[in-house]
């Protein structure tokens, strides 16, 4: 049983331009929420996803948004990119938070971006 | 506001106990989770707290007062591969799964 993958595992880009980021949540679970973790620092919330609509949104200006398919896999999409945003990006999958009372959110392995 | 504070780092020996702290304010309070993550991976959960006292899971406890904001994480008979961060995180509300993330300790384990 695959756990949570992201790709890319690393992705250098420069100020301005554009990214687009994967995740495949676990087998089973339906939700997917994305954080944002500079160095030294706690994940901090983006937003969350579940039957294909955002659910929930973070401090992030618009700059930053998602996508969830039909198969619960997630994109994060990141526009005008600054240097600030140079971060691990970590997706973390669960159970529909309304529709169950379990608690436990797996994350995956993250995506290291640099803006240089 | 939001806020939860937690040591910056902390240095222990091997076989012994450690107690990380964290204490928190929050607009709402629905759950207090510990995760661990080792540098440049993803992190993992410990433990969760949703009541008052001690939850225990091996040589990991962790205990939660809500009427004093306040969590700790006990780690017993530390080994090198303890040395890691440690992550609080609360959780605002049910039916969420918004947490709000410390920026967690970084704990050394010596021999």
């Amino acid at each position: 049983d695959a756990g949570v993958t992201q790709s890319p595992t690393h992705l250098i880009k420069t100020r301005g331009q554009q990214v687009t980021l994967r995740c495949s949540p676990k087998s089973g679970h339906d939700t997917v929420s994305w954080y944002q973790q500079a160095l030294g620092q706690g994940p901090q919330f983006i937003f969350q996803y579940y039957e294909e609509e955002e659910r929930q949104r973070g401090n992030f200006p618009d700059r930053f948004s998602g996508h969830q398919f039909p198969n619960y896999s997630s994109e994060l999409n990141v526009n005008a990119l600054l240097l600030g945003d140079s971060a691990l990006y970590l997706c973390a999958s669960s159970l529909n938070p309304r529709a169950t009372r379990n608690n436990e959110q797996f994350f995956g392995p993250g995506t290291r971006l640099t803006v240089l | 506001g939001q806020n939860i504070d937690q040591p910056t780092e902390m240095t222990a020996t091997e076989g012994a106990i450690v107690q990380i702290n964290c204490t928190y304010q929050t607009s709402g309070f629905n759950g207090l989770f510990w995760y661990q993550q080792h540098a440049g991976e993803a992190p993992t959960f410990l433990s969760y707290n949703v009541l008052d006292g001690l939850e225990e899971k091996g040589r990991f406890s962790s205990f939660l007062s809500r009427s004093k904001g306040y969590s700790y994480l006990l780690l017993k008979e530390l080994q090198m591969k303890d040395s890691a961060s440690y992550l609080c995180a609360v959780r605002e509300a049910i039916g969420t799964y918004k947490y709000i993330f410390g920026t967690g300790t970084r704990l050394k384990v010596l021999a």
